[in-house]
């Protein structure tokens, strides 16, 4: 049973445009939350987080927003660039694991088409 | 620093030999982690460390797996035996502070055991 989703295994934007990647998560007690971005043949590197107490983290031309409601969380990235294409992991952690156990979803990839 | 480094970068093996995959996580990281990223399962956490010490095995998904941490600058991961269904590619990743600092990953091993 997966707790951290990403329901789209793919996804292609234009260049210029605006690229929105969706997480949805299953366990209420996750209250940190983190967006990876993987090349091929290269770890996945982080991107940008957001904490539980926050609704909104923004990062140049990355954007998190975090609905803790609904369990959902989405990346925006604008203006998207070709030099984005890459697979997008979520990944979220609970408070108490002080040993930060990261649970990744199965990652979304990104194609920015020129 | 170099960031983590892993080794070997591709591992082609038969059904039935022992594999080890070697790490060095960044200097000054507490923390290690082992994750193994597959198609059907996308990233999972395998095992993590902290100073050394194992502390969460839970991800590891046989008895065929081990891990170990010598020192700080060095870990392994064993399988023995190997079987075609460990076909993966397995990451390492550090990091520090306790309070949620993103982990650094390596830029993985891709076994295929045939």
């Amino acid at each position: 049973d997966q707790q951290v989703k990403q329901n789209s295994p793919s996804l292609s934007v234009q260049e210029g445009r605006i690229s929105i990647l969706n997480c949805d998560y299953t366990n209420s007690m996750f209250d940190y939350f983190l967006w990876y971005k993987k090349y091929p043949a290269e770890g996945p590197t982080f991107l940008i987080s957001i904490s539980s107490i926050k609704d909104k983290n923004e990062d140049g031309r990355f954007t998190v927003f975090l609905n803790k409601s609904a369990k959902h969380l989405s990346l925006h990235i604008v203006p998207s660039q070709p030099g984005d294409s890459a697979v997008y992991f979520c990944a979220a952690s609970e408070g108490d694991n002080y040993g930060q156990n990261f649970v990744f979803g199965p990652g979304t990839r990104l194609s920015v088409l020129p | 620093d170099a960031g983590v480094i892993q080794s070997p970068r591709h591992e082609v093996t038969e059904m039935g030999q022992e594999v080890t995959l070697r790490c060095k996580p960044i200097s000054g990281h507490d923390y290690l982690f082992w994750y193994r990223q597959t198609m059907m399962r996308g990233l999972e956490l395998l095992i993590y460390f902290n100073n050394n010490v194992p502390i969460d095995d839970s991800g590891m998904p046989e008895d065929r797996f081990s891990a170990k941490m010598p020192n700080a600058s060095f870990s392994t991961l064993k399988i023995q035996p190997s079987e075609p269904r460990d076909s993966a590619v397995y990451f390492c990743a550090s990091s520090t502070d306790p309070q949620r600092a993103e982990a650094f990953f390596g830029q993985g091993t891709r076994l295929t055991v045939v």
